[in-house]
């Protein structure tokens, strides 16, 4: 079945510091999602990419579709504490990766 | 309009009993998917519908999980027997089928199995 990993699973980031998390699929792709918990909450939709190649951004969120359709990376510029929580991208809505768990120290 | 929503929020049961979660989905949101958390993880599909119909049932861990949709809107999770590493947050969502179908989650139901 179609598998989707993500690194790192956590990431430490001092606030005002910049950071990448990393989707990989192991097969190609149609869509994918990004979507955000915060802590005690549940999974949020940020975003969906369609096209190879792709990049949309959201304020200091940059998302991005590999040409090839297979991985897809979410860039945070200027990490502030309310960007705390888990991070998720998912394949076709069914198959979501293991997240990375973002923390902030100020 | 009313999101996602899920009933009971929290569910504490003994080993061996039976359990039930509802999920009540955005209306006109045909397809409908459970997921299951457990504490720190990742999102674990267990089931989708389409309508009423479940064309993926393949995250469903054993034969005591069971779920239903019925008029195409609520459905049950049904978890029979339960043992203690069934204990997870059980997360409903809904999303109009397509190409962009983003999923809209409810806030959970926290199972423990004592």
């Amino acid at each position: 079945g179609q598998q989707v990993m993500q690194i790192p699973q956590y990431q430490h980031v001092q606030e005002g510091e910049d950071f990448t998390t990393y989707c990989n699929s192991s097969t190609t792709l149609s869509n994918i999602q990004w979507y955000k918990q915060r802590p005690g909450g549940h999974p949020v939709f940020l975003i969906q990419l369609v096209k190879s190649g792709e990049v949309k951004k959201q304020k200091r969120l940059t998302f991005q579709f590999g040409e090839a359709k297979k991985n897809s990376s979410l860039h945070i510029t200027a990490t502030q504490t309310t960007d705390v929580g888990t991070y998720f991208c998912a394949g076709r809505g069914l198959s979501f990766g293991a997240g990375t768990t973002v923390t902030v120290r100020a | 309009g009313a999101g996602v929503s899920q009933s009971p929020s929290n569910k504490v049961t003994e080993k061996g009993k039976d359990v039930e979660l509802r999920c009540d989905p955005i209306s006109g949101h045909t397809a409908l998917y459970w997921y299951r958390q457990s504490l720190g993880q990742g999102l674990e599909f267990l089931i989708y519908f389409q309508g009423n119909s479940a064309p993926d049932k393949s995250g469903l861990p054993s034969d005591r999980f069971s779920a239903e949709r019925t008029g195409g809107s609520v459905s049950t999770l049904t978890i029979q027997r339960t043992q203690q590493e069934d204990s997870a947050v059980y997360l409903c969502a809904s999303s109009i089928p397509g190409q962009y179908n983003e999923q809209f989650f409810g806030p959970g139901t926290r199972l423990t199995v004592l």
